[in-house]
């Protein structure tokens, strides 16, 4: 199956430790994606491949994958973090795929 | 730095085909798959499908029947039909550029396009 599972919603509070986690078949031979969505605004890729981050994004962003399950950790999370974040992967077609998204609240 | 607007119509009636383009600018259409991806109001990301060069295409298997991508070159644009579009079609659609596998790291989508409302009614 090429689905992918987030959870709806995770809290944290100012300044901790937050991992989301996006969990799939297609993640125990593919990479994981992350997709962090502001409200009105375009999705920004925030980490592709093995745990690889796009010019421009913090440091605190890091991935991490163990079997089927892919995680998004954020380090000293910061008030402007609070945002959905999407992950995606591929199937062997090369077709792609998202989870439902999990909206992260900054406390 | 490569940038990518939608265009096209807001406004769709039902049964009709949604036609969408996707400008880029600041580089080149070649070499890179071109993505389109749609969101519903208030709900997640839905990969509709991507295509390579001219020749390449991949569709979600949900809307492949519906679903037609085309790319060109000569315009530097990629561009988007879905035909016989309902209400469940309303949704931002939003192009963006996918680099695809390279030296075994996937690249995925890291340019998206602001997004164009389209809502789908007679």
């Amino acid at each position: 199956s090429s689905e992918l599972t987030q959870d709806p919603a995770v809290s944290v509070a100012l300044g901790q430790t937050v991992r989301i986690t996006c969990q799939g078949d297609s993640l125990r031979r593919y990479s994981a994606g992350w997709f962090q969505q502001k409200p009105g605004q375009a999705p920004v890729l925030v980490l592709y491949g093995k745990n690889n981050r796009p010019s421009g994004i913090a440091d605190r962003f890091s991935a991490s994958t163990s079997g089927d399950t892919s995680s998004l950790t954020i380090t000293g999370t910061q008030a402007e973090d609070e945002a959905d974040y999407y992950c995606n992967s591929r199937d062997s077609s090369g077709n792609r795929v998202f989870g439902g998204g999990t909206k992260l609240t900054v406390l | 730095q490569v940038q990518l607007q939608e265009s096209g119509p807001g406004l769709v009636k039902p049964s009709e085909t949604l036609s969408l383009t996707c400008g880029v600018s600041g580089g080149s259409i070649s070499g890179y798959y071109w993505s389109w991806i749609r969101q519903p109001a208030g709900k997640g990301l839905e990969w509709i499908g991507r295509i390579y060069s001219t020749v390449s295409t991949n569709y979600n298997p949900s809307l492949k029947s519906r679903v037609t991508m085309s790319v060109d070159m000569s315009k530097n644009q990629s561009s988007l039909k879905l035909s016989s579009v309902t209400a469940a079609d309303t949704a931002i659609y939003y192009c963006a550029r996918d680099r695809g596998i390279r030296g075994g790291e996937d690249y995925n989508m890291d340019v998206w396009g602001q997004g164009i409302t389209v809502t789908v009614s007679s």
